[in-house]
């Protein structure tokens, strides 16, 4: 069974910054792309950012472009999401989650439980 | 930005037909998956690659594609289907994963 356990998450007041970390294992952590994916109170799924597998490869939803960093430790089998200058509109729950890549398309595959982000003063 | 849409919410009777569309302008050109997600639950693939089933999904749940709109269809609905449903893709570069905004099906 996969096992994606997030941490990091909390309060915090708009501008300031937050680093997530998401542990792995039970699988081969550098075989797979992953990814952080958050869901708004009220709001639908939304993909932030992904990571090749050898993190040679990033991509970043146009909302967080330039404010968050997607990185991660191969031999710590750990996955990390840099958030800087919050928002309000970036309160929500944050997934840590598995990305399968198939004939150049992705989807995603295992989800952690999530860490609750709250951006408010 | 490239976006996906779904109607907010379906509803039908036990035994009935129900299908969710998605609709978005790369559709034609990139493959549409399909989630189910029930409450405190992570969502769960129950179609891949617009029409693929993976294994230990009911063959009551199908995808189709036509131009830019993916539907998913579930046959003799049962109370256990109420959930949200989302579909996946991605823009025609392929670069940027979007989520549609889901369906909340209901079994009346």
């Amino acid at each position: 069974q996969v096992q994606l356990v997030e941490s990091g998450g909390g309060l915090v007041n708009p501008g300031g910054s937050l680093r997530l970390s998401c542990a792995a294992s039970t699988f081969i952590f550098s075989d797979y792309y992953m990814s952080w994916i958050r869901e708004a109170p009220g709001k639908g799924l939304e993909c932030l950012s992904y990571i090749s597998n050898t993190g040679s490869y990033t991509s970043y939803a146009d909302s967080v472009k330039g404010r968050f960093t997607i990185s991660r430790d191969n031999a710590k089998n750990s996955l990390y999401l840099q958030m800087n200058g919050l928002t309000v509109e970036d309160t929500a729950v944050y997934y840590c989650v598995r990305q399968r890549v198939s004939s150049g398309s992705y989807h995603f595959d295992s989800w952690g439980e999530g860490t609750l982000v709250t951006v408010s003063s | 930005s490239y976006e996906l849409t779904q109607p907010p919410s379906v509803s039908v009777s036990p035994g009935q037909t129900a299908r969710i569309t998605c609709s978005g302008d790369a559709l034609p050109k990139q493959y549409a998956y399909w989630y189910q997600r029930k409450p405190g639950q992570a969502p769960v693939v129950i179609v891949y690659k617009d029409n693929q089933r993976p294994s230990g999904i009911p063959e009551r749940f199908s995808g189709s594609s036509s131009g830019t709109t993916v539907t998913l269809t579930i046959t003799r609905v049962e109370a256990e289907d109420e959930a949200d449903y989302y579909c996946q893709s991605a823009d025609s570069s392929g670069v940027y994963v979007v989520f549609g905004g889901g369906t909340k099906l209901t079994v009346l």
